[in-house]
């Protein structure tokens, strides 16, 4: 069964970079947007933005250019990287599988999710 | 705030029939595809409904439903097990990425 399994530091201090990795197992990168989805505590989600398979990226505006989505296919992993992270950024983040463009649909088609990282921002 | 409105609660008895909402424009739902998500209770979003009305194998008492720039999820046969907060998401043209709803949380009375 296809899972994906996410790393990286819990606790940043403001002005830090965050960095994440998704890897996954049982299965392999294929032909898919490979997203990133957050959710501050208590509150609901936020697209953060994905990368497909071929390296093309796509990110939410509102994140004024600090997101970073790659991917590695040797390693079947995605990363993401986020610069001066501030208290607004903590949030639980998402590696999130896009089956849309596999689908030939407009998405967002999430059909698996990783366990979550919970990332606190905090001096 | 997000792009997409959602009431913040909605309840029901078991075995009613509880009904949300989901409002955009037409640069989202208006023009592209409703996806529907279920979060339980301290786990990851599960996938509901694609496609506007679509289900996944397996999900059953689920219905969703678009017309014009709004969309709504239907939950039949209310059950305990579907307390959870429920989201609607679709790809935005304006900008051209992924936009969700606030979220609605279900409560069984």
């Amino acid at each position: 069964q296809e899972q994906l399994q996410q790393s990286g530091p819990g606790l940043l201090k403001p002005s830090e970079t965050l960095s994440l990795s998704c890897s996954v197992s049982g299965g392999s990168l294929g032909s898919y947007w490979w997203t990133w989805i957050r959710q501050p505590p208590g509150k609901g989600l936020e697209w953060v933005g994905y990368v497909y398979y071929s390296g093309t990226t796509n990110y939410n505006p509102s994140l004024e250019r600090r997101a970073t989505i790659s991917i590695d296919t040797s390693s079947d992993k995605v990363s993401l990287k986020l610069d001066s992270v501030t208290a607004a950024d903590t949030a639980v983040y998402y590696c999130v599988r896009d089956v849309s463009m596999v689908r030939g649909i407009v998405g967002p088609w999430f059909d698996l999710w990783g366990q979550g990282t919970l990332v606190t921002v905090s001096s | 705030q997000s792009v997409l409105t959602q009431p913040p609660s909605a309840s029901g008895t078991p075995g009613q029939k509880v009904t949300i909402s989901c409002s955009g424009s037409s640069s989202n739902v208006g023009s592209n595809y409703v996806y529907w998500y279920q979060q339980l209770p301290g786990a990851a979003p599960k996938f509901l409904i694609y496609i506007n009305n679509q289900r996944p194998s397996g999900v059953d008492r689920f219905s969703g439903s678009k017309s014009g720039t709004s969309a709504s999820l239907a939950i039949s046969g209310l059950r305990s097990g579907d307390e959870a907060d429920y989201y609607c998401a679709a790809w935005d043209d304006s900008l051209s990425g992924y936009v969700f709803g606030a979220g609605t949380k279900v409560t069984v009375l």
